[in-house]
């Protein structure tokens, strides 16, 4: 079974830096996109970036490039989000997603919550 | 930049009715489109792709069509567990991806 397991809700202030963590199993981790997804409160969804764990290529939606980083860890099959001065307005729940069938998002992380908030 | 526009915003339909949402692209997505649903406090499900392929485990009673910029989704016959919100997603450009702004269905 293909699992995605996210890290626990976090909360943090303005100026702070974050790392939030998507632990894959269930299949190659070298092998498939994954990507996070960003979702304010009581708002849509945005896709916010993908990362290729097999060469660490990354593609950013151009709204989030240069806001935050994505990376991944082969050796623990585990995708990171990460921001070094976090703003209160990135307060939001944040998905990994990846694909086990399709190109579509069908296997998806139980979501961070980030607070930020001074 | 594609963009998808879903309409309506909101849905209210009585439960064992018929329940259409809409999704516009701003150009050409082909067949590469998803459609999601989100229930509180949950993370999205896959309902349909490739505009319409059932996914793993969904029930029948939800359809999708369309191809190029119009698409749509269709739930024959609501059941309680179906009020939600359903998102419309393109993978034209894969790995990259879009999503609609949501709509929200309610009971009437």
């Amino acid at each position: 079974e293909v699992r995605l397991v996210q890290s626990g809700a976090e909360v943090k202030r303005p100026g702070e830096s974050l790392r939030i963590s998507c632990q894959a199993s269930g299949y190659r981790f070298t092998s498939n996109w994954i990507g996070w997804v960003r979702q304010l409160p009581g708002k849509g969804l945005e896709w916010m970036g993908i990362i290729f764990p097999g060469d660490s290529e990354t593609k950013y939606n151009p709204s989030f490039q240069g806001h935050v980083t994505i990376s991944a860890d082969e050796s623990i099959t585990t995708a990171y989000l990460q921001w070094s001065g976090l703003k209160a307005s990135d307060t939001a729940m944040y998905y990994c997603a990846t694909y086990s069938g399709t190109l579509a998002l069908d296997v998806w992380g139980q979501g961070t919550t980030v607070t930020v908030s001074s | 930049e594609i963009i998808l526009t879903q309409s309506p915003a909101t849905l209210s339909v009585s439960p064992g009715e018929r329940a259409t949402v809409a999704c516009r692209a701003s150009q050409s997505v082909a067949n590469k489109l998803a459609w999601y649903q989100q229930k509180p406090g949950q993370p999205p499900r896959l309902l349909i792709y490739g505009a319409s392929t059932r996914a793993t485990g969904i029930p029948a009673r939800f359809s999708g069509s369309g191809s190029g910029t119009e698409f749509s989704l269709t739930i024959s016959s609501l059941q309680s567990e179906d009020f939600a919100v359903y998102y419309c997603q393109h993978y034209n450009n894969w790995p990259s991806y879009t999503f609609g702004q949501g709509t929200k269905l309610d009971i009437k």
